[in-house]
C-alpha cells in the first residue's frame, strides 16, 4: 500500500460524458502528478499540483482539467469523453527532496476508465 | 524537450542475469529512477541514482552514466515473479518545478 488513494478503481460511461476522478496524496505530500496510460503506453504526464498551485503541465488536452484542494487531495476532470480517453488513469504524490531523500513517487492503484 | 528510450521487450530465463538499458536526453537532469509495473498494477519504486556509479539493493541494481545519457537496470537471479514492465523515468528540473518524465517501458518475460 502505497498510502496513497485513488476513487473509483473502475468507471465505465458513455462518449460525450464527463468524468471526476480522486486522488488523495500521502500524508504529508504537497506535490500530486496526474498521468494517463492507455493500453501498452507508457505513462504519459498529465498535470502537477504543489500545494493547491498548478506547477506544471503536460500532454494534457483542453477537455481535461485539474485541482488541488486546501487538504491536499485532487481532482482530474474529464469532459466531452472520447473513446480513446479509455485508459488507466494514476495520481502520484512525492515528499519534499533533501538531503536523503530520493523524493520518488508513490502511485496510486489508478482509476480504470472505459469509455463505450 | 525531454527523451527516453528503452527497448520494447525482452525475454530471458529464470535464475539468469538480464539488463534493461534506457538512454535519455533532457536539460535539466535531476535524477533517474527505475519502476516494476505488472500489468494492470502501479509503478512501484525500484531504485534512484543521481550521481555516476552503480546502486545495489539486493537482485536489483542500477546504473548511471549523466555524461553518456544512459542508464540501466540489472536484475539477478530472476524469478518468475519478475515479469513485469520495467519503467525509467527521468526527473527534471528544467521549469522550476520537478517533473517526471517516464519512458515507454520493457516488458520483461521471464521463462521456466
Amino acid at each position: 500500500d502505497s498510502g496513497v488513494t485513488q476513487t473509483p478503481k473502475h468507471l465505465i460511461t458513455a462518449t460525450g460524458q464527463r468524468v471526476t476522478l480522486r486522488c488523495s496524496p500521502r500524508s504529508g505530500d504537497l506535490s500530486v502528478y496526474w498521468y494517463q496510460q492507455s493500453l501498452d503506453q507508457g505513462l504519459q504526464f498529465l498535470i502537477q499540483y504543489y500545494n493547491g498551485e498548478e506547477r506544471a503541465k503536460g500532454n494534457i488536452l483542453e477537455r481535461f482539467s485539474a485541482q488541488q484542494f486546501p487538504d491536499l487531495h485532487s481532482e482530474l476532470n474529464l469532459s466531452s469523453l472520447e473513446l480513446g480517453d479509455s485508459a488507466l488513469y494514476f495520481c502520484a504524490s512525492s515528499p519534499p527532496t533533501g538531503v536523503g531523500r530520493t523524493g520518488e513517487l508513490f502511485f496510486g492503484e489508478g482509476s480504470r476508465l472505459t469509455v463505450l | 524537450g525531454q527523451n527516453i528510450d528503452q527497448p520494447t521487450e525482452m525475454t530471458a530465463t529464470e535464475g539468469a542475469i538480464v539488463q534493461i538499458n534506457c538512454t535519455y536526453q533532457t536539460s535539466g537532469f535531476n535524477g533517474l529512477f527505475w519502476y516494476q509495473q505488472h500489468a494492470g498494477e502501479a509503478p512501484t519504486f525500484l531504485s534512484y541514482n543521481v550521481l555516476d556509479g552503480l546502486e545495489e539493493k539486493g537482485r536489483f541494481s542500477s546504473f548511471l552514466s549523466r555524461s553518456k545519457g544512459y542508464s540501466y537496470l540489472l536484475l539477478k537471479e530472476l524469478q518468475m515473479k519478475d515479469s513485469a514492465s520495467y519503467l525509467c523515468a527521468v526527473r527534471d528540473s528544467t521549469s522550476g518545478t520537478y517533473k517526471y518524465i517516464f519512458g515507454t517501458g520493457t516488458r520483461l518475460k521471464v521463462l521456466a
